[in-house]
């Protein structure tokens, strides 16, 4: 009964390069959801997701980053052209369904950006 | 008006003692109020959770009070244990919104 899987666990990369984050939710789970956190913060909402829809966007940056969800396979957080602020915890969480249902969390990918 | 305010930022009692942790809401259209638990190196794991139509709820060692007229909630640890050590948020769910809104934290510490 596997949580939210979510790899790699750390990712290093340099400036301007691209970086993706993978997240295979829940197993029941049709929703996905994508937090960052800096240091000592707290987590900021980025995107919901369901099965090939992108339902709500409107934390995550204009330029640079994007999130998908196919029909087959992990959802996907891509960032674009990498700058030191990038540098962050992003975590996946996945619920079951709409209304609130609880969220439950990956352990996070820490990004570096060298 | 999406903001979840928690207090304090940190925290140190002695095993034994009761931590207290506060958060504050504005919107009013927020419906479910889950806490999470989050150790270092790991995601948040979900405590317990209420909703505002209960004042409190107990769940083993962790009580949740709510006050829906002052739009507050707090999170009590009876009986606190070293193990309880980590950062706790409180956060907000509802008003057609499916993220979840996280408070700032507060860092734990239950010293033997």
């Amino acid at each position: 009964n596997a949580g939210v899987m979510q790899n790699p666990r750390h990712l290093v990369r340099r400036r301007g390069q691209e970086a993706r984050l993978r997240c295979s939710p829940m197993k029941g789970h049709s929703h996905v959801y994508w937090y960052r956190q800096l240091p000592e913060e707290g987590l900021k909402f980025m995107v919901y997701l369901q099965k090939e829809n992108i339902i709500d966007e409107s934390g995550m940056p204009k330029e640079r980053f994007s999130a998908e969800f196919p029909k087959e396979g992990p959802s996907i957080l891509r960032i674009q052209q990498v700058v030191r602020g990038d540098s962050a915890a992003y975590f996946c969480a996945s619920s079951r369904g709409q209304g609130n249902q609880p969220q439950h969390f990956g352990d996070g990918t820490r990004l570096s950006i060298l | 008006q999406q903001q979840v305010k928690q207090s304090p930022q940190s925290l140190i009692v002695q095993k034994g003692g009761i931590p207290i942790i506060n958060c504050a809401y504005e919107n009013t259209a927020f419906d479910y109020f889950p806490w999470y638990q989050q150790f270092p190196g790991k995601g948040p794991a979900l405590l317990i959770a209420i909703r505002p139509d209960v004042s409190e709820k107990k769940e083993g060692r962790f009580t949740i009070s709510f006050n829906k007229s002052a739009k507050q909630f707090s999170l009590h640890i009876m009986d606190s244990q070293p193990g309880d050590s980590a950062t706790y948020f409180c956060a907000a769910m509802g008003g057609g919104y499916q993220k979840v809104t996280f408070g700032t934290g507060t860092k734990l510490q239950v010293i033997p």
